[in-house]
């Protein structure tokens, strides 16, 4: 299996932009995350879905972050407009059902907003 | 609710050494528990599991961890540290659906 993908690996773009984050989970996995590490925060969970449905969102920042997953095999992280404060590694995980089970990481997006 | 508590955000040890990492937790559940480890430039990947089997539980590259109750510990241990172990190790804790990361803590191992 390719593992969990996320694009891009890097990117950099000035603040006020729109950013928006890709993840494609492992196959047949049905529960997906989305983190943000930080040296300051470390590892944050943002949103987590399941069968697709977002089930808990209580850790996306605010207004300007957003998600979505419009099938089992792919899902986004929308930032607009982008701040300085953005900055981090966002990471997209699958489980195999629900939290019980172990979470699939992906390499990471490297956001620098600037 | 859960919570995890790693003690000490860096440990460092010889190469051929005891590696001790701790990590003590809260769950208003019977607990999953969890230890990640985290490389340079890398996500996450699964070192070992507790699922309410058995306590001691053997995982990848020689390190193990046991679940004592009684002290909500889950520590992860390796007899002899290897240059490779170096990176960063994360415990984590489900009850519930969802699933709480410590905060991490940076081993580094000495030639």
């Amino acid at each position: 299996d390719a593992g969990v993908i996320q694009s891009p690996r890097h990117e950099v773009t000035e603040m006020g932009q729109e950013v928006t984050l890709r993840c494609k989970p492992i196959s047949g996995h049905n529960s997906l995350f989305w983190y943000r590490q930080t040296m300051m925060r470390g590892l944050e969970l943002l949103i987590y879905f399941n069968n697709n449905v977002p089930i808990d969102d209580s850790g996306m920042p605010e207004d300007r972050f957003s998600a979505k997953m419009p099938n089992a095999s792919f899902s986004t992280l929308k930032i607009q407009p982008s701040e300085p404060r953005d900055s981090a590694v966002y990471f997209c995980a699958s489980s195999f059902q629900d939290v019980a089970y172990e979470q699939y990481f992906g390499p990471g997006t490297r956001l620098t907003v600037t | 609710a859960q919570s995890v508590t790693q003690l000490g955000s860096h440990v460092s040890v010889s190469e051929g050494a005891l590696v001790l990492l701790r990590c003590n937790y809260s769950s208003s559940v019977p607990p999953y528990l969890f230890w990640y480890v985290q490389y340079p430039n890398q996500g996450l990947q699964l070192l070992l599991k507790y699922t309410s089997a058995a306590t001691l539980v053997k995982g990848i590259n020689g390190f193990e961890a046991e679940f004592k109750k009684s002290e909500t510990s889950f520590h992860l241990t390796k007899p002899s540290a290897h240059m490779s172990d170096a990176a960063e190790y994360f415990c984590a804790v489900t009850g519930g659906f969802k699933t709480i990361f410590g905060a991490g803590t940076r081993l580094f191992v000495k030639a």
